[in-house]
């Protein structure tokens, strides 16, 4: 499959704690995108990194990318209840340009 | 607000019947997508298009149909051919002909129900 994979698939955590999710695939990509859903809504785009990146902010956002490991993780830090989401991992893959998206990785934020 | 508008946000259909879902989008964004969700699931792609006029299948396009006569507009038709329609559809689009190097703008969704 060439569609990323969330793990954990589900997270709980209290609010000012550190999130940390990971993602991995299989073939080479041409860059890896998370996106933010919540419940009965679309999705939104969080941050894209290119293959060739290994590491991008955006304010408490905070993703990497191990292309010898063909993983990424996504950090939310300081986390806020607003933050109770699903995020998915999406790959662009060479040689197959669309957008593959994985199962998703439900995060809940306590207050 | 530029966006992608999609209506209706929930749909009902019978058995046999087909049914359109519209998406509208005044990003002036080249390409435009389809994806259906199953609970507990990612998105499957069912079809997408970087021009107008053109379109291509995605994995999942059977009993699926669209269209792309404006840049704006990228309806899909479910067809009664579909045997398990019920899912949450959502429509995307993404600036450049070129799909891999943008993040996609999404509609707020339509879930389609089977009575």
């Amino acid at each position: 499959s060439q569609q990323g994979e969330e793990d954990p698939q589900a997270l709980s955590i209290q609010e000012g704690e550190n999130a940390t999710m990971n993602c991995s695939y299989k073939t080479s990509i041409n860059n890896l995108q998370w996106y933010r859903q919540n419940s009965g809504r679309g999705l939104v785009h969080l941050i894209l990194i290119r293959s060739n990146e290994r590491e991008k902010h955006s304010g408490r956002l905070r993703v990497t990318l191990d292309t010898s490991k063909k993983s990424s993780s996504l950090l939310i830090t300081a986390s806020r209840a607003a933050d109770t989401a699903s995020y998915f991992c999406a790959t662009v893959h060479y040689g197959n340009n669309r957008l593959a998206f994985g199962k998703g990785n439900q995060v809940v934020v306590i207050p | 607000d530029g966006g992608i508008t999609q209506s209706p946000k929930y749909l009902f259909r019978k058995e046999g019947q087909n049914v359109t879902l519209s998406c509208e989008q005044n990003l002036n964004h080249d390409a435009m997508y389809w994806y259906r969700q199953d609970p507990g699931q990612g998105l499957r792609l069912i079809y997408y298009s970087q021009i107008v006029n053109d379109f291509q299948k995605g994995d999942i396009a059977e009993g699926y149909s669209v269209s792309r006569e404006k840049k704006e507009s990228f309806p899909l038709t479910v067809t009664s051919a579909q045997k398990n329609p019920t899912a949450f559809y959502l429509c995307a689009s993404s600036m450049g002909a070129t799909l891999w190097n943008y993040g996609y703008t999404f509609g707020s969704g339509t879930r389609l129900t089977v009575v």
